[in-house]
C-alpha cells in the first residue's frame, strides 16, 4: 500500500512565523504535490515537483515555497504566515504514467493549519 | 481554463438505492479520469480511475466515461450510509502529470 505521511495533523501558528510542513512518501513516486483545500473552493494546487530539486508553480504559489532535496520528501514552507493561509494542507504523490499507472495521486492525511 | 464541473449537492439517496454522481470536463485532451471519496475532515481516497470510453466496474462502483460528451459518472450500487461522503472527480491531460479536480458532490445515504 502507498503511504503518504505528513508531519502534523494540526498546527497553530502566529502571524509572521515561518512554517514548515513536511511530507514523506514510501513508494518511490516521482511526483509530489501540495494542495490546500478550503470550503467551497475545492483542492487548489500550490506547488508540484516531478523530480528531486525540480519544482513547478501551481495555481496559487504566492506566499509559499517548496523544497525537495530527497525523492521521498517534499516540504512546503510558509515564509511569513498570514491569517488567510489558515486552511487544510494536503500532500499527494503519484508515479509517472506507464503501463500500470495513469498518474493516480495518493494523499496524505492532511495538516489543518490555523494562523492566529 | 481547463475545468472539471460537479454539482455540489447534496445528493440524497435511500439505503440500497443506486447513487449516480456526474462530472463534466472542458479539456478535450483529457486522458484519464479519477474518482476520489473524501469523508468529512479526512483526506481524499482514490476509488477508481477510467481512461477508455465505456464502463469500468469495481465491486459496487461503476465508472462511466463518454469522451464525445466530455462526461464522467460514478454509480454506486446498493448504497450504504457509510458511502455518505464528498466525491471528487479529477481529470488528467495527456501532456501533464497534474490533475484537475472538481469541487466535489456531497452524497448522503439515509437509512
Amino acid at each position: 500500500d502507498v503511504k503518504v505521511t505528513q508531519s502534523s495533523r494540526y498546527l497553530v501558528k502566529r502571524t509572521g512565523e515561518k512554517v514548515f510542513l513536511e511530507c514523506v512518501q514510501d513508494m518511490d513516486h516521482e511526483n509530489m504535490f501540495w494542495y490546500r483545500q478550503d470550503p467551497g473552493l475545492g483542492l487548489r494546487l500550490i506547488y508540484f515537483s516531478y523530480d528531486v530539486k525540480m519544482k513547478e508553480k501551481g495555481d496559487i504559489p504566492e506566499g509559499y515555497s517548496v523544497s525537495r532535496e530527497k525523492k521521498e520528501r517534499f516540504s512546503l514552507i510558509l515564509e511569513s504566515a498570514s491569517t488567510n493561509q489558515t486552511s487544510m494542507y494536503l500532500c499527494a504523490s503519484s508515479p509517472q504514467p506507464g503501463l500500470a499507472s495513469h498518474n493516480e495521486q495518493f494523499f496524505g492525511p492532511g495538516t489543518r493549519l490555523t494562523v492566529l | 481554463q481547463k475545468e472539471v464541473e460537479q454539482n455540489s449537492g447534496p445528493l440524497s439517496v435511500p439505503e440500497g438505492a443506486i447513487a449516480s454522481l456526474n462530472c463534466t470536463y472542458s479539456d478535450r485532451g483529457s486522458q484519464s479520469f479519477f474518482w476520489y471519496r473524501q469523508y468529512s475532515g479526512k483526506s481524499p481516497e482514490l476509488i477508481m480511475f477510467i481512461y477508455s470510453n465505456g464502463d469500468k466496474e469495481d465491486g459496487r462502483f461503476t465508472a462511466q466515461l463518454n469522451k464525445a460528451s466530455q462526461y464522467v459518472s460514478l454509480l454506486i450500487r446498493d448504497s450504504q450510509p457509510s458511502d455518505s461522503a464528498t466525491y471528487l472527480c479529477a481529470s488528467r491531460s495527456y501532456n501533464t502529470d497534474k490533475l484537475i479536480f472538481g469541487t466535489g458532490t456531497r452524497l448522503q445515504v439515509f437509512p
